[in-house]
């Protein structure tokens, strides 16, 4: 069965900062691996994707992300963190692009002054 | 187009007391997931859909119902609610096919209490 883990339950980063975000996931073939955002109150939204080709992928916002198969991974990074991006964070896995995803239990992110 | 719209927001309910959450979508997508979301638990599928008349169960299915009459609506029907079931349900939307991108398309959730 896949499964995703996300390491950090919560990160604080000062404003201008670089980013991090981990991402583990367990899944036999290649899988298709999202980043979702959550704002308070909303719904998740797509920050970026990853289904085959380069392994690094741009989002939306700055947001990239690596695919590492052979740890793996695939982590969020953001070069310069602004205040807007205090949110929860998931990274998710699915078998196709249309498949059931399975999510991990996110990192609550916030942002210092 | 409105997306994914989810209804009530907001609902509490007693022990034992039954309701439906209502979700429609107005992309013409075929698949449909109700997912409820926990502090600190991610999100967790309970039902999908991948098209009208066709429904399975996901990763926590129990207390839950659902249907798809229309690729329009796919409500989430709970029959006995229970404390446990306390919490943010949300839907969402994928089309099949070559229009499909991977993204999932949330509804805004439905916070749910049950006392």
């Amino acid at each position: 069965a896949q499964s995703v883990t996300q390491p950090d339950i919560h990160i604080t980063v000062s404003e201008g900062a670089s980013l991090e975000l981990r991402c583990n996931y367990s899944y036999g073939a290649t899988p298709y691996l999202f980043w979702y955002v959550q704002s308070p109150g909303q719904g998740l939204q797509l920050l970026l994707k990853y289904f085959s080709g380069d392994t690094l992928v741009q989002g939306i916002k700055g947001f990239e992300a690596e695919f590492k198969r052979s740890q793996s991974s695939f982590n969020l990074r953001k070069p310069s963190v602004h205040w807007s991006d205090a949110a929860e964070y998931f990274c998710a896995v699915g078998e196709t692009s249309g498949s059931r995803l399975t999510f991990g239990e996110g990192t609550q992110l916030t942002v210092n002054p | 187009n409105a997306g994914v719209t989810q209804t009530p927001k907001f609902r509490i309910l007693k022990i034992g007391q039954s309701m439906t959450l209502q979700c429609t979508q107005d992309m013409n997508h075929n698949y449909m997931y109700w997912y409820r979301q926990d502090p600190g638990m991610g999100l967790k599928l309970i039902y999908y859909s991948v098209g009208a008349g066709i429904t399975d169960k996901g990763e926590v299915p129990n207390g839950y119902n659902v249907s798809r009459s229309t690729t329009e609506d796919f409500p989430l029907r709970l029959e006995l609610a229970a404390p446990s079931q306390t919490s943010v349900y949300f839907c969402a939307s994928i089309p099949s096919g070559g229009t499909n991108t991977g993204e999932l398309f949330f509804g805004e959730g439905s916070r749910l209490t049950v006392l």
